[in-house]
């Protein structure tokens, strides 16, 4: 069965840091990664889609990793801004096309 | 596109009610999924569908649970009779072409059973 870990919980750092959010999963047999955030009471937006056989995707100040083979994917999030604060999700989509998600990694960026 | 419409946005019900959420995705999306969240468990697929089909319903938690989609603009989620341990936001997203690809979630419902 696949679990997916991201830790810390939670995470709070001053305006301006650049920082990356960790995601581990137990079984490389993935079709792709996806980032999603939350914001409280909100749904999920998706971030960024990587495909197995990609190593990363970037989007503005996003950048995403995956290396399949140690089941691990971080999420770069350069010159961070309070507008950043969410919950930030990290799910695979398995062999048997479920999507299984972590429990995510609620940030808070301080002015 | 308004995206993946979701109501109610709130319910609030007792014990012992039938209570149905319903979902539409986006046009031209072909599967729709239901997923529950929670504090303790966080999000869970509860079941898919591809073109209308129950494809998954594995998550799905017990026999009081069932979700029909009887067509493509259009799905329910209903809980009959509903149990306080239900209370949750249930979330629906759709794709363009199955679990593999990009999901759009709607904004889900909250629900509390009392």
């Amino acid at each position: 069965k696949q679990e997916v870990t991201q830790i810390p919980a939670a995470l709070s750092v001053p305006e301006g840091e650049n920082l990356v959010l960790n995601c581990s999963f137990t079984d490389s047999a993935i079709y792709n990664l996806q980032w999603f955030r939350q914001d409280p009471g909100k749904g999920l937006t998706s971030l960024l889609l990587i495909q197995s056989s990609q190593r990363e995707q970037t989007s503005g100040r996003l950048n995403a990793s995956l290396d399949k083979s140690s089941g691990r994917s971080t999420l770069y999030i350069a010159a961070s801004q309070p507008g950043d604060s969410a919950t930030y999700l990290c799910a695979v989509t398995g062999a048997n096309s479920k999507l299984t998600f972590g429990k995510g990694i609620t940030l808070s960026v301080r002015p | 596109d308004a995206g993946v419409i979701q109501s109610p946005r709130h319910e609030v019900t007792e014990m012992g009610q039938e209570v149905t959420l319903r979902c539409k995705p986006i046009s031209g999306h072909n599967s729709l999924f239901w997923y529950r969240q929670t504090m303790m468990r966080g999000l869970e697929l509860l079941i898919y569908f591809n073109n209308n089909v129950p494809i998954d319903d594995s998550g799905m938690p017990e026999d009081r649970f069932s979700a029909k989609m009887p067509n493509a603009s259009f799905s329910t989620l209903k809980i009959q009779p509903s149990e306080p341990r239900d209370s949750a936001v249930y979330f629906c997203a759709s794709s363009l072409k199955g679990a593999g690809y990009e999901q759009y979630f709607g904004p889900g419902t909250r629900l509390t059973v009392t």
